[in-house]
């Protein structure tokens, strides 16, 4: 049973235009929330974080999104970059627990220069 | 400083051999997460070791796999008599405590033949 869903194996979108990268949740305990960007041959690198008790927390060009109540979260990336072009993925974790993540499946970004 | 490193990068082994991957934190970080990413899966959680508490195992597939941290740094993930399905790409993580950003490590990519 797959807790952390990203139903979008794959996003294209045009150099300079928003990237929305989704993702659901089912496990009502989870209550942190990450996304991690993985280029080819490297391990995933942190990209932002939010923790339940936000909705929105910001940095520079990404925004990430949470909506407790329909359990889905959001990354938003603007304006796009080809240097974004990378596999997303979103992790979510219980916190005081023994912090392990648990990832969705990835989302493979492609910006078009 | 040095990121998470992680030996050897790739591995190639025939079914029913043991295998030993290394790990390598970040100096100075007292928690260390094994993962493994299988062919268009997410990552999954292995094994987490934090100080000097017993390691939660509780994502070990099975018990032909075990993990050792020595000396609260260096970790070994080992895998006896393996079988086709652990081809896998096997990521290690640090963070600087329990609840800090994971960091990860390149991966070691095991093909069993």
């Amino acid at each position: 049973d797959q807790q952390v869903k990203q139903n979008s194996p794959s996003l294209s979108v045009q150099e300079g235009r928003i990237s929305i990268l989704n993702c659901d949740y089912t496990n009502s305990m989870f209550d942190y929330f990450l996304w991690y960007k993985k280029y080819p041959a490297e391990g995933p690198t942190f990209l932002i974080s939010i923790s339940s008790i936000k909705d929105k927390n910001e940095d520079g060009r990404f925004t990430v999104f949470l909506n407790k109540s329909a359990k889905h979260l959001s990354l938003h990336i603007v304006p796009s970059q080809p240097g974004d072009s990378a596999v997303y993925f979103c992790a979510a974790t219980v916190q005081g627990g023994s912090e392990k993540l648990v990832f969705g499946k990835g989302t493979k970004l492609t910006v078009n220069p | 400083g040095a990121g998470v490193s992680q030996s050897p990068s790739n591995k190639v082994t025939e079914k029913g051999k043991d295998v030993e991957l290394r790990c390598d934190p970040i100096s100075g970080h007292t928690a260390l997460y094994w993962y493994r990413q299988s062919l268009g899966q997410g990552l999954e959680f292995l094994i987490y070791f934090q100080g000097n508490s017993a390691p939660d195992k509780s994502g070990l597939p099975s018990d032909r796999f075990s993990a050792e941290r020595t000396g609260g740094s260096v970790s070994t993930l080992t895998i006896q008599r393996t079988q086709q399905e652990d081809s896998a790409v096997y990521l290690c993580a640090s963070s600087l405590a329990g609840r800090d950003t994971q960091y990860f490590g390149p991966g070691t990519r095991l093909t069993v033949l």
